[in-house]
């Protein structure tokens, strides 16, 4: 079964920075790439960031481009996001999510996600 | 960026009833077009991918339809479990954007 289990969300204040780890578990971890995705209280969903399995490729929204930094350790079966420079507008529920190993990109695993509050 | 637009935002409907949602995109995406279901509080779950594709263990009332720039989810006889917001996807191109949700009520 796969497991996506996010963890180090809280409250941050605003310019400050946090990480957020994600560990995978029940499938094979560095051949997906893997993905962020955050959705602002009451709000809809905005992809944030992906790498790919090797880590050769890596994508940023716009709105965190500079800011944020993705990462994995394959080793560990480990997602990472470090996000400085925070703002109150980065407040959200940040879910890890697996896209699909097909040509058709679909997120097909998620996370229950980790809350991040920027306020001070 | 390719904006995606979700019709309508909110709905109303009866058990049983036959439910249609319609996502657009603001420019072609072939069959790049994926729908999640969200329940209150919990993670999306993808229903279709590719357009057409009915994922793995999702209830075959469920159905999507269109490419280029025009989708549909239709779900066939509406169950109270049903009850959920809905967001179209597009994995066209990064950055991957999604509809601003159809709120699904009964």
């Amino acid at each position: 079964e796969v497991q996506l289990v996010e963890s180090g969300g809280g409250l941050v204040q605003p310019g400050g920075s946090l990480r957020l780890s994600c560990a995978a578990s029940g499938f094979t971890f560095s051949s997906y790439t893997m993905n962020w995705v955050r959705q602002a209280p009451g709000k809809g969903l905005q992809w944030v960031s992906y790498i790919t399995g090797s880590s050769s490729t890596i994508k940023y929204a716009d709105s965190v481009k500079g800011r944020f930094t993705i990462s994995r350790d394959n080793a560990k079966n480990s997602l990472y996001l470090q996000m400085n420079s925070l703002r109150a507008e980065d407040t959200a529920v940040y879910y890890c999510v697996r896209r699909e190993s097909s040509a058709w990109y679909y997120f097909d695993s998620w996370g229950q996600g980790t809350l991040v509050t920027v306020s001070s | 960026d390719i904006q995606m637009t979700q019709s309508p935002s909110s709905l109303s409907a009866s058990v049983g009833d036959r439910v249609t949602i319609t996502c657009r995109a603001s420019q072609s995406i072939s069959s790049y077009l994926n729908w999640y279901q969200q329940k209150p509080g919990k993670a999306p779950n993808v229903l279709i991918y590719a357009g057409t594709s009915l994922e793995t263990g999702v209830p075959s009332r469920f159905s999507g339809s269109g490419s280029g720039t025009d989708f549909t989810l239709s779900i066939s006889s509406l169950q109270p479990e049903d009850v959920a917001t809905y967001y179209c996807q597009q994995s066209y191109s990064t950055p991957y954007t999604f509809g601003q949700g159809t709120k699904l009520e009964i």
